[in-house]
């Protein structure tokens, strides 16, 4: 069973282009998540999604940034107008359906942005 | 809110040394505990979890023991080997019975020495 996977891992960008990067849950998993990690810091929480449905973007800053998870395909985190401050690991989770909560979060190696 | 508070590395030890890093949250209820560890240029990996009071988590050596009373889920490895190296993350998800919103601490970055 293969495991969360991310892609690109490493993304380099320019300031005002556009960052896509790309999660594919574990199999059988319907939750993804979406975490950023600035140098030195640890993980904060952006959002939360099922298929086709964002349940929580209380993390994600209200411009530049969108996220989706469609029925088809993978999970996408989607950075307009990249600036130097974007630079950052963001790491996807997923976690299979939830029975009464609590399900682990099983997490992707992360795709590493630098805006140059 | 909720928040995690561990101590800050980096924490450097010789190998067959013991290891304590420490780990507080705040938070209502019973939340469920991790400890994550990253290794150099991957993902965060589940190492352990406890999800109620005096549960005590384990793995590879590794233990915590969910304190409710001192809100502590301190990580312990009687004897660190160097491939132990790697920055390890404390962490909840709240007692909400729904989704989980991870919080996490900064991380603590371990270097074992031969």
């Amino acid at each position: 069973n293969a495991g969360v996977m991310q892609n690109p891992r490493h993304l380099v960008r320019r300031r005002g282009q556009e960052a896509r990067l790309r999660c594919s849950p574990m199999k059988g998993h319907s939750h993804v998540y979406w975490y950023r990690q600035l140098p030195e810091e640890g993980l904060k929480f952006m959002v939360y999604l099922q298929k086709e449905n964002i349940i929580d973007e209380s993390g994600m800053p209200k411009e530049r940034f969108s996220a989706e998870f469609p029925k088809e395909g993978p999970s996408i985190l989607r950075i307009q107008q990249v600036v130097r401050g974007d630079s950052a690991a963001y790491f996807c989770a997923s976690s299979p359906e939830l029975a009464g909560g609590r399900e682990t979060q099983y997490f992707g190696p992360g795709t590493r942005l630098l805006v140059l | 809110g909720d928040s995690v508070t561990q101590m800050e590395g980096p924490v450097t030890l010789s190998e067959e040394a013991f290891l304590t890093i420490n780990c507080t949250y705040t938070a209502t209820g019973y939340p469920s505990l991790f400890w994550y560890v990253q290794y150099p240029g991957e993902g965060l990996q589940l190492l352990l979890k406890a999800t109620k009071a005096d549960d005590k988590g384990s793995n590879k050596g590794f233990e915590a023991t969910y304190r409710k009373e001192t809100t502590s889920f301190h990580l312990e490895k009687g004897s660190v080997q160097v491939s132990d190296s790697a920055v390890y993350f404390c962490a909840l998800s709240p007692d909400s019975g729904g989704y989980q919103k991870v919080t996490f601490g900064i991380g603590t970055k371990l270097q074992v020495i031969p």
